[in-house]
């Protein structure tokens, strides 16, 4: 039974990085049939995909247009997890994030964390 | 991007009688490699993340109810609950995951009549 944990603040300041991380069971961040994915959820934006990192002989990293700028999705091997950090938040990044894997379909969520962006 | 809109955003349906939610995708997502739409169905409860109850647009997730079914190709999707339960109250997306960035449906709320 593959299980996602997620952790990090709660709190975030504007103008700072945003860090979570996602630990992994019953699967390898290193799976070559799986990617590792970030989702958030605001009342603004609905259910927005932010990006992903997958193993296919090599590490790839992937992201949505909106936050390619801001955003690093990188795994550990070491601790089998995968993390994201999302440079200059603004009150718009305030959302419930979610660590999904997606094998044909996003198949597996973490439990959510709300992360708000406030002074 | 995919875009995609569902219809309509709140439904209230009295127990036992059917339910039926649609979903318009701003192109096709038919996936030509297994002749198979990359659509699925997701159920929010509050205070839970989604859960996937229908994938390839008709094939049902291990443990979901047979009273859920998924139809539709190409751009046209439908969900049916066809004798809606207690339990079925929740927001509903549907879902593209073949082109990123993946995107989502803005939901549909279904409420007991």
């Amino acid at each position: 039974q593959v299980q996602l944990q997620q952790s990090g603040p709660g709190l975030v300041k504007p103008s700072q990085t945003l860090s979570l991380t996602c630990a992994i069971s019953g699967d390898s961040v290193s799976s070559d049939s799986a990617t590792w994915n970030w989702i958030r959820q605001s009342p603004s934006r609905g259910l927005e995909w932010l990006g992903r990192t997958f193993y296919r002989s090599k590490w790839s990293s992937e992201y949505a247009l909106s936050v390619k700028s801001r955003l690093i999705i990188s795994p550990d091997t070491s601790k089998n997890q995968f993390s994201l950090q999302l440079s200059s938040v603004t009150p718009e990044d305030t959302a419930i994030y979610y660590c999904v894997r997606k094998t044909v379909f996003l198949d597996y969520w973490g439990q959510g964390a709300l992360v708000t962006v406030s002074s | 991007d995919v875009v995609m809109t569902q219809f309509p955003d709140s439904l209230a349906v009295s127990l036992g009688e059917r339910a039926t939610i649609n979903c318009k995708s701003s192109q096709s997502i038919f996936f030509s490699s297994n002749n198979k739409n990359c659509l699925a169905w997701l159920q929010q409860k509050p205070g839970q993340p989604p859960k996937v109850l229908i994938y390839w647009a008709s094939t049902r997730e291990s443990g979901v109810p047979d009273r859920f079914s998924g139809s539709g190709s190409a751009t046209d999707f439908t969900l049916t609950i066809s004798s809606l339960q207690a339990e079925d109250v929740a927001v509903y997306f549907c879902h593209q995951y073949c082109l990123t960035p993946f995107t989502f449906g803005q939901g549909t709320k279904l409420e007991i009549k």
